[in-house]
């Protein structure tokens, strides 16, 4: 069973598009990561949600999560090629506790 | 302030060897988490380590097994090797108390022929 739903798996689109992707569940999590990961390399922490219904910005990159902790999205303005990776999203159920991942959303952003 | 690094970066071993990958955690870290990541798949959570005791394990057998020394770094060791044991290992490290920020390293890639 996979408690984190990550949608898209897989999304290619052009430089200057706008997307959104998704991460959902049936399980409340005290926090809520997502990282960005290129291939043969270790994910790289973007941000970290903990309130109900926090928005946070990072210049191009809007992050939500939603006011029952269940859910979260990515959104990005004006994709750029550089944006090119595996998104992971992932839980965390209590502070101090393991990670629980989601499969991931991969992004091809092409000039 | 020093990232998480892990050695070796890759390795190859057959079928019922026995490995050992290390890793060292980032400055200040006390805590240190151990990922396989299958081809196409998220991390999945093997065990994490605190004051040099296993503090929490995913559903991996008991041929998984590892250490943490008293500077925090730590060991991930996996006993009769599988084909399907083939992946990206992860280390990620963090301060016990924090949010689950974990701190990844860039990882090691096991070939089990």
């Amino acid at each position: 069973t996979q408690l984190l739903e990550q949608s898209p798996q897989f999304l290619s689109i052009q430089e200057g598009e706008n997307l959104t992707v998704y991460c959902n569940s049936s399980s409340v999590f005290s926090s809520l990561q997502w990282y960005r990961q290129e291939p043969g390399e270790g994910p790289v922490l973007l941000v970290t949600v903990v309130t109900g219904g926090e928005v946070k910005k990072l210049k191009r990159l809007t992050f939500q999560f939603g006011d029952a902790r269940k859910d979260s999205s990515l959104h990005i303005t004006a994709a750029q090629p550089g944006d090119t990776g595996l998104y992971l999203c992932a839980g965390g159920r209590q502070a101090g506790t393991a990670l629980i991942f989601g499969k991931g959303t991969t992004l091809s952003v092409s000039s | 302030e020093t990232g998480v690094t892990q050695s070796p970066t890759h390795l190859i071993k057959t079928r019922g060897q026995q490995v050992t990958l290390r890793c060292s955690s980032q400055s200040g870290h006390n805590t240190v988490s151990w990922y396989q990541q299958a081809l196409g798949q998220g991390p999945q959570f093997i065990f994490q380590y605190y004051r040099e005791e296993e503090n929490g394990r995913g559903n991996f057998p008991p041929r998984f097994s590892g250490l943490q020394f008293p500077n925090y770094s730590s060991e991930l060791n996996v006993n009769a090797l599988e084909l399907d044991d083939s992946a990206l290992y992860l280390c990620a490290s963090r301060q016990f108390r924090d949010y689950n920020e974990q701190f990844f390293g860039p990882g090691t890639r096991l070939t089990v022929l």
